[in-house]
């Protein structure tokens, strides 16, 4: 079963605009990670953040948690054509830590 | 640093035949992990290893797959029968989890398998 739901399922926006991408979750979890997949290839990770912190920034990447809210969202800022790709949220949860992945953000950046 | 190498990177079978995928893993990473990607959704794990031993198998459909991870190294996923609905691309993954805090993981490229 899938965790993590990201919201909106698509996401079509012009270069140069701010990408705002949402996940909600159903249970607790030890952290979250986001991940982009780009067409044909394998996930590559981008920031991951634990459940006892609300704001990460990497680059041009802003990802909020709200344990309380069980959500979390992931900014893209000043967002390139080479940003386009599918984002991931996944939750690791329980005393296995396994890693479960919702069904992704397809995000095109038009140039 | 090389990445995690997966192999073949295309495989076009038909249904009831058999088929096997491989997998080494970024040098020293305990945990090694594969998932299956069907399009349009997100990655599902079929069995996380670490070292040699299994962690998890709960969704790995056992009367057809199989994996092992011989001397913790590399690994290999097996479908034996496969059937149309096993389409998908089988991604392999690896990690220095030791279980006691997660940390990020280090995909392969993956192989897209077609069943006919």
């Amino acid at each position: 079963s899938q965790q993590g739901e990201e919201d909106p399922q698509a996401l079509s926006i012009q270069e140069g605009e701010n990408a705002t991408m949402n996940c909600s979750y159903k249970t607790s979890i030890n952290n979250l990670q986001w991940y982009r997949q780009n067409s044909g290839r394998g996930l590559v990770h981008l920031i991951l953040i634990r459940s006892n912190e609300r704001e990460k920034h990497s680059g041009r990447l802003r990802v909020t948690l709200d344990t309380s809210k069980k959500s979390s969202s992931l900014l893209i800022t000043a967002s390139r054509a080479a940003d386009t790709a599918s984002y991931f949220c996944a939750t690791d949860a329980g005393a296995n830590s396994k890693l479960t992945f919702g069904k992704g953000i397809t995000l095109s950046v038009r140039p | 640093e090389a990445g995690v190498a997966q192999s073949p990177r295309y495989k076009i079978i038909e249904k009831r035949q058999s088929v096997a995928f491989w997998c080494n893993p970024i040098s020293g990473h305990a945990t090694l992990y594969w998932y299956q990607q069907i399009l349009g959704q997100g990655p599902k794990l079929l069995i996380q290893f670490q070292n040699n031993g299994v962690v998890d198998d709960s969704q790995l459909p056992k009367d057809r797959f199989s994996a092992e991870r011989l001397k913790g190294v590399d690994s290999t996923l097996k479908i034996q029968p496969a059937k149309l609905e096993d389409s998908a691309v089988y991604l392999c993954a690896s990690s220095t989890n030791t279980g006691r805090r997660y940390e990020k993981l280090f995909f392969g490229s993956g192989t897209q398998l077609s069943v006919l």
